[in-house]
């Protein structure tokens, strides 16, 4: 089955900018999708199809995706972005959602 | 306004079973796939099952295969799962999304299940 592999934290200052990876086999040729978790929250969809945004997420949220890594992007970073992200494809092989294990985002 | 509600949620003991319910509103429901995503205490999302508009496909998450069934009534706009042979590992907070074939768009809030004698 396939796998993602995302690293269990990242941290960074006020301001600055948080980048979020997301490896997988060839996940390039794949679309990925990320969630932002907050404590008690259910998750929010922040970017689809690779780099897309929903309506309500800020500018500020960019995805990009090559070869062996996709990348969520986060410039400016805000107190209010701490969160759990997760990044998710679609296996269209077995037809199944994978999900990456997600990363804590912490806000120093 | 998208609205997805779960409920059936509670407390069972091991082999148990459970039903959980998913209310969808503020969309045409029969219009889209529907997935049930978990997520244990303290760990990571997990894709539980997900199933076709008409409900003539059904996908499975392989630890639940032949002890979850996944539906659909387009007619009351409500998504169901069916849990039986409850184990203390599918004790989670179950989530139900609608499911763009292939990521999604909105979530419930979740109802949370706990296997413990």
């Amino acid at each position: 089955s396939y796998v993602l592999t995302q690293p269990p934290s990242v941290s960074v200052a006020p301001g600055k900018t948080a980048r979020i990876t997301c490896g997988g086999n060839n996940i390039g040729s794949k679309s990925v999708h990320w969630y932002q978790q907050k404590p008690g929250q259910a998750p929010v969809l922040v970017i689809y199809y690779d780099s897309d945004r929903p309506s309500g997420i800020p500018e500020r949220f960019s995805g990009s995706n090559s070869g062996n890594t996709a990348t969520l992007t986060i410039s400016r970073v805000e107190a209010g972005d701490e969160a759990d992200y997760y990044c998710q494809v679609w296996d269209s092989s077995s037809d199944h959602m994978v999900f990456g294990g997600g990363t804590k985002l912490t806000v120093l | 306004e998208v609205q997805l509600v779960e409920s059936g949620g509670g407390l069972v003991q091991p082999g148990g079973s459970l039903r959980l319910s998913c209310a969808a509103s503020g969309f045409t429901f029969s219009s889209y796939w529907m997935s049930w995503v978990r997520q244990a205490p303290g760990k990571g999302l997990e894709w539980v099952a997900n199933i076709k508009q008409d409900g003539s496909e059904k996908y499975y998450v392989d630890s639940v295969k032949g002890r979850f069934t996944i539906s659909r009534d387009n007619a009351k706009n409500s998504l169901y799962l069916q849990m039986n042979s409850l184990r203390a590992e599918d004790t989670a907070v179950y989530y139900c999304a609608r499911d763009r074939r292939g990521w999604y768009d909105y979530w419930g809030q979740g109802t949370l299940v706990t296997v413990s004698s």
